[in-house]
């Protein structure tokens, strides 16, 4: 999984609470990116990072924030959970600007929201 | 935005026999063409991929074809075995930064 690690692996939770996901990357890459996988969907992109504490909105993005303080770590937070936002989450790494399409994943979390 | 299609949604083939799996996308910008395989329970793995500039590119068994003028692009497994069983997903990007825009996959069954 090209040194990209995400914890939780599984995690359920109730409605209405805060949940945050990490991905972690030993990569060095530049960019980052949160998608969601839902059976019929395929993969959506919520979120991405093209830098340090620099982020813009994926397709899917409502609901959700996001936080890059370091290179190495980007989270993803569901401020008041829904049980709409049940879902495998997965991040995705790409190292540069010139291959910023070339995106390698992680394993993914399991959320679950009751 | 982009919107990809990806046909068919299941695909059943004999061990030995090729498989293809088709996907056209929508925007004429759109100059990245990636393919990945998911195992049940594992990320996408990245299995070839296509640059608007190149027609066709082989990796061993697997094959990517791409024609910009129809806007659709295919990948051929030859010889297929049974580790070639997972879910494929073809994917669309262009010049933006702004991530990849997937089909919704394709659920390929080896028979013994």
């Amino acid at each position: 999984d090209a040194g990209i690690t995400q914890s939780p692996r599984h995690k359920v939770t109730e409605t209405g609470t805060p949940v945050t996901l990490r991905c972690h990357q030993t990569e060095n890459h530049r960019y980052m990116y949160w998608y969601r996988q839902d059976p019929g969907h395929g993969l959506r992109l919520i979120h991405y990072s093209y830098g340090v504490k620099d982020t813009d909105k994926g397709e899917v993005s409502d609901g959700y924030s996001v936080s890059r303080s370091k290179t190495e770590d980007f989270l993803l937070t569901l401020e008041s959970a829904t049980s709409s936002q049940t879902s495998v989450y997965f991040c995705a790494i790409s190292e540069s600007r010139e291959t910023f399409d070339t995106q390698y994943f992680g394993p993914g979390t399991r959320l679950t929201v009751l | 935005g982009e919107n990809v299609e990806q046909h068919p949604s299941t695909l059943s083939v004999q061990e030995g026999d090729s498989a293809v799996i088709k996907c056209t996308y929508s925007d004429s910008a759109s100059n990245y063409f990636p393919w990945y395989k998911q195992e049940l329970g594992k990320g996408p793995q990245l299995i070839i991929d296509i640059r608007s500039n190149v027609g066709e590119k082989k990796d061993q068994r697997i094959a990517v074809t791409l024609n910009k003028t129809a806007k659709h692009f295919s990948l051929h497994i030859t010889e297929t075995q049974p580790e070639d069983s997972a879910v494929y997903f073809c994917a669309a990007s262009g010049p933006r930064v702004d991530g990849l825009t997937f089909g919704k996959g394709t659920h390929l069954i080896i028979q013994p």
